[in-house]
């Protein structure tokens, strides 16, 4: 199975920083990397898929980015509503495997 | 707009069975690949099954394998999940997206199993 290897799992922000989360994957998944927002009591929302490619809807302040087997997703300039818990997830194989999740939080 | 929207969880007792349910609007429903997420309580999110667009093709991961059984009904819109000799740690919220997108996912339904 493909591990996919989230860090940090938790990480206080002050509003207007730029975070970075990242998620390596002990495989190669080319780029099948999706990246998801939960906030509580909620589903979970795609933020980015093709491991670069901003969904529908998402502010531009969200972007994403791969070196190697590396995935990283950037927040710029964070907002409050930005607060939730993000992660990633491989579907080049089977079986399909998320990373464990960042939380993220205001400082 | 697409909306899917499960039904059919609860409580029930270990080594019980319970069939959840998926209806799907908003789409060509049968164009589409489905899966079945769960998310056990205060955890990470985690694949259970996947079937493809005609139901000739199911996958799950190991722990579910020959308990579950995902199937669809394209002329009713429909994904199931067959839930067969439940287990404690089965315990979860269980959510049906799109399968490879992930763009859309329903409200999700309860399931607790438990003595």
């Amino acid at each position: 199975d493909i591990q996919m290897t989230q860090s940090p799992s938790s990480l206080p922000a002050s509003l207007g920083d730029r975070v970075t989360i990242t998620c390596r994957a002990s495989q190669d998944i080319g780029n099948y990397l999706r990246w998801f927002q939960q906030k509580p009591g909620k589903s979970p929302r795609l933020m980015i898929y093709g491991a670069t490619n901003l969904a529908a809807g998402v502010p531009s302040r969200f972007s994403g980015s791969r070196s190697g087997s590396d995935y990283s997703l950037t927040i710029n300039s964070l907002e409050s509503e930005d607060m939730a818990i993000y992660y990633c997830l491989q579907h080049n194989e089977y079986p399909l495997t998320f990373g464990s999740g960042t939380k993220l939080e205001i400082k | 707009e697409v909306q899917l929207v499960e039904s059919g969880g609860g409580l029930v007792q270990p080594g019980r069975s319970l069939k959840l349910s998926c209806a799907a609007s908003g789409f060509t429903f049968s164009n589409y690949g489905m899966a079945w997420v769960c998310q056990a309580p205060t955890k990470g999110l985690e694949w259970v099954a996947s079937i493809s667009t005609g139901g000739g093709n199911t996958y799950y991961r190991d722990s579910v394998k020959g308990r579950f059984t995902i199937s669809r009904d394209n002329a009713k819109n429909t994904l199931y999940l067959q839930m067969d000799s439940l287990r404690s740690e089965d315990t979860a919220t269980y959510y049906c997206a799109r399968h490879g997108r992930f763009d859309y996912w329903g409200q999700g339904v309860m399931v607790t199993v438990s003595s």
